[in-house]
């Protein structure tokens, strides 16, 4: 079956601008986590939807970043006012019912360069 | 004291060799134990999981886990050239809503 998709493959935006990155998980998967994957600082955890609600919102590293989803399905991570910093590969991941024991599917990611 | 940490490598190897790749955990109540391995430009898929401590062996790949120690590993028999990625540990935090991440070792396997 498909897997998890996202949208763009490859952003690059101006320093100032907002983005909004798109992801699909797997048909029938009601839990959705968002990463950020840069070179200094590996893979890490941003936001964890369970249906339409983010019950944990932690990594968030800045009130800039914020994510919502929609119909239990497609989700949208927004960055507002980009910054050079941000420039990262954005990878979204969805898992059957969420908790430990349940395996993460990742998507291609989504590379932002922030110019 | 980062929650996992991995030495990064990078690591090359023969093919044929034997790869160990590592990890070590600060949280003795963490449980849930994956491997993932990052082809470049792609996501990362999954590879081993384990729970709680011991072995588990899928085909080349034994992933082991000593919580006396905190300590991870995975390794590759028999290496093949279409090993080279990365390799990420990952654990699952307490909540069940993240994995937390090690930096990831890129290992090259040579013919």
């Amino acid at each position: 079956g498909a897997g998890v998709s996202q949208s763009p493959s490859n952003k690059v935006t101006e320093k100032g601008k907002d983005v909004e990155l798109r992801c699909d998980p797997i048909s029938g998967h009601t839990a959705l986590y968002w990463y950020r994957q840069s070179l200094g600082q590996g893979l890490e955890f941003l936001i964890y939807f369970q249906g339409n609600s983010a019950p944990d919102k932690s990594g968030l590293p800045s009130d800039r970043f914020s994510a919502e989803r929609t119909g239990g399905s497609v989700s949208t991570l927004t960055i507002q006012r980009t910054q050079q910093e941000d420039s990262a590969v954005y990878l979204c991941a969805s898992s059957l019912s969420g908790g430990r024991a349940d395996t993460q599917y990742f998507g291609p990611g989504t590379r932002l360069t922030v110019l | 004291q980062k929650e996992v940490e991995q030495d990064p490598g990078p690591l090359s190897v023969p093919e044929g060799a034997i790869v160990s790749l590592n990890c070590t955990y600060s949280n003795s109540a963490f449980q849930y134990f994956m491997w993932y391995r990052q082809y470049s430009r792609k996501g990362p898929e999954l590879l081993m999981y384990t729970y709680s401590s011991g072995n588990k062996e899928d085909g080349r790949f034994t992933a082991q886990v000593d919580k006396s120690s905190k300590y991870i590993s995975l390794f590759i028999r028999d290496s093949q050239p279409s090993d080279s990625a990365t390799y990420l540990c990952a654990i699952a935090n307490q909540a069940g809503t993240a994995l937390i991440f090690g930096k990831g070792t890129t290992l090259s396997v040579s013919s």
